[in-house]
This record gives structure tokens, sequence and C-alpha cells, in this order.
């Protein structure tokens, strides 16, 4: 399995303010996926992030709103812009490590207020 | 994605086999069925997949009916700590790359001591 990471693993923020969240993980992989989880939800999938490409969004999900960045094959970063508290959610992570398995990050715990 | 039907709560005694239904009627020839399980609010944690035979690990066993159409994640002696909420995730596997997994809202499974 993989060993994923996430940067931070909770904060509390300002409506309208911007939060990034870091992605690392142990191993190069080609496919890094990005999830919310809004409060007592299933994962909902935001975008997938290609090494070397844009991010490819999710239908209601939109780059002005999560902006990614995959600079490398074992990192990449998720923004959640100009805030509300809708956005309260835990983000995270996923890869796929083998061509059929995929692994997630502990996520990252947003309370807007 | 195929759609996946769960039960939205089970009970299961410690030191039973706890045995979790997936119905996926719809399933297409290229289509693995995944489990994932989620424990209050971690990131998701890959348990086994399958495509058309019965597999086990160190975890779980998976039994999928022949006609595909629907499995079983079974959790051969369970504990306290296996309660949680169980995902059964169908998905395609293309082969040169990969695609996010799409969460239905799972079987919460409450193991009872």
């Amino acid at each position: 399995s993989a060993v994923i990471s996430q940067k931070p693993s909770r904060d509390i923020c300002q409506r309208g303010t911007s939060l990034t969240i870091q992605c690392q993980v142990d191993s190069q992989v080609t496919m890094m996926f990005w999830y919310r989880q809004q409060p007592g939800q299933s994962l909902t999938l935001i975008a997938t992030a290609n090494q070397g490409s844009e991010a490819t969004y999710e239908s209601g999900f939109v780059i002005d709103k999560f902006p990614i960045s995959r600079p490398n094959l074992t990192f990449s970063t998720l923004t959640v812009s100009n805030m509300s508290p809708e956005d309260s959610s835990i983000y995270l992570c996923s890869v796929d490590r083998t061509e059929e398995t995929q692994y997630f990050g502990p996520g990252t715990r947003l309370l807007v207020l | 994605d195929a759609k996946t039907t769960q039960p939205p709560s089970m009970d299961c005694a410690e030191g039973r086999a706890a045995n979790l239904p997936c119905n996926h009627s719809t399933i297409s020839g290229n289509e693995y069925v995944y489990w994932y399980r989620q424990i209050h609010s971690q990131g998701p944690q890959y348990i086994i997949h399958g495509l058309k035979n019965n597999e086990t690990n160190e975890m779980a066993s998976l039994i999928i009916t022949e006609d595909r159409k629907s499995s079983t994640l079974i959790l051969p002696h369970a504990t306290l700590r296996d309660t949680a909420v169980y995902y059964c995730i169908v998905r395609v596997y293309s082969g040169g790359g990969a695609d996010g997994l799409t969460f239905g809202k799972g079987t919460h499974l409450i193991i009872q001591p």
C-alpha cells in the first residue's frame, strides 16, 4: 500500500480566505485524485490530477474554486478558494499505487466560519 | 460506472462473521467490484477487490455471484474495530489509466460486544 500524508490535518478558516492542502506520496504515481466529504455524506470526486497536464474536474467543481497543482509524481496541492461555510468538509487525496487499487490519505478537516 | 445498492446499516456480534451484501445488477464485463471501509471520518481503507472469481486476503473474503450482479463481503471474525461504513464500488479498469471512485452511501456496520 502507499504511504500518503496530507497537510494540514485540520484547519479553521474565515470565510473569504483560501486554504491550500498538500498531499505527499512515498513513491511516484501517475494519477492523484482529490475528494470532498461533506458532513454526514459520502465522498465525492473533485478532480483528477495527472502530472504534466491540467487537472480534470468533475461536474459541479471548477478550477477557479478548486485550483490544483501537480508539480511532480509524488506531490499535489488542492486550494479551496474564497471559502464559505458550505466548504466545511473533509478533503482527501488518493493515488493509484498499482493500476487496480486506489489508496487514500488521512484527510484534511476544514471548518469555515 | 454502474451503481451499487447496499443496506444502510447492519449489526453483527463480536466474534461472528459479518456478511455485507451489495447489488450491482448493471455491472459491465470490464468493471471490478471494490470494497472500502471508513472508520469514523478517517481516510477510506482498501479492503479487497475482484472481477469474477472469489477473492480472499488477510482482511476479508469477497464472494461474487456467477452472474456478477451481486457480491458479499465477509469479515470472518468481526471485532469492535471493524465498526465502520463499508462501501461497495464498481469501477472500470481501462488498463492504461484509472478513474476516480464513485462512492454510494455504504453500509454502516456496527459490531456489538
